[in-house]
């Protein structure tokens, strides 16, 4: 079955405490992205990557790594996270041609972090 | 940059009735236009795409939406709604070249009441 898996999906943690969520597809797609979703904010991207070893900033990149080294994973690290960052966050994954994705995005189904 | 405005936070329509989910875009040049939709505690599941082409654009369960280059619009269509279809709806925008940024409106929440 074609999916985005992401873990966890819930976690509570404390103000700088270093902390990775996973992401995982298994569609061999060469695009990327995450995403937080906040109560009338939608989605913003924060991140996202056309392929192996390469990534660029979205939207709200500040507090956020992320790193490519395989097709398959795109691990979103917090390397010293803060209260602001509580939100949803969601993992995507699409086909890309000649560079470019207009494919539809395959989302996980988020993971929650609460920041204490 | 290119950006998206849904313009009402909650939708509500009885059963049975068309249902209409507004979005309106601002993209340089010609835009890649996606609507998904997204149930509790679950990821976006995408309903239908305009890339190119035919102005209406059919997609799944019933939806629809239509190109409007002039109005900037991109609204999602159903012409009757079911109490299922009640869930959060983003209209999403990317533009034709450059960055493979995508961007998401703030969502409409759409009820449909029995």
């Amino acid at each position: 079955e074609a999916q985005v898996t992401q873990n966890p999906r819930y976690l509570i943690t404390v103000t700088g405490k270093k902390l990775t969520v996973t992401c995982s597809q298994n569609m061999n797609h060469e695009y990327m992205s995450w995403y937080r979703q906040d109560p009338g904010l939608g989605l913003r991207q924060i991140y996202y990557s056309m392929n192996v070893e390469v990534t660029d900033k979205g939207d709200v990149p500040e507090g956020y790594k992320v790193s490519r080294k395989e097709k398959r994973n795109f691990p979103l690290i917090l390397e010293s996270p803060s209260p602001n960052q509580t939100s949803l966050y969601f993992c995507a994954s699409s086909s890309a041609i000649a560079g470019m994705s207009n494919q539809p995005q395959h989302f996980g189904d988020g993971t929650r972090l609460s920041i204490l | 940059a290119q950006s998206v405005a849904q313009p009402e936070d909650q939708v509500n329509v009885a059963e049975g009735n068309p249902l209409t989910v507004k979005c309106t875009y601002s993209v340089s040049g010609n835009p890649y236009l996606f609507w998904y939709v997204q149930y509790p505690n679950r990821g976006l599941q995408f309903l239908l795409k305009y890339i190119t082409g035919d102005n209406l654009v059919k997609g799944s369960y019933g939806f629809e939406a239509e190109f409007n280059k002039s109005q900037t619009s991109f609204h999602l269509k159903k012409p009757s709604a079911l109490v299922s279809d009640s869930a959060l709806y983003f209209c999403a925008v990317r533009a034709p070249y450059g960055n493979n940024r995508l961007a998401f409106g703030k969502g409409n929440q759409v009820v449909v009441i029995p």
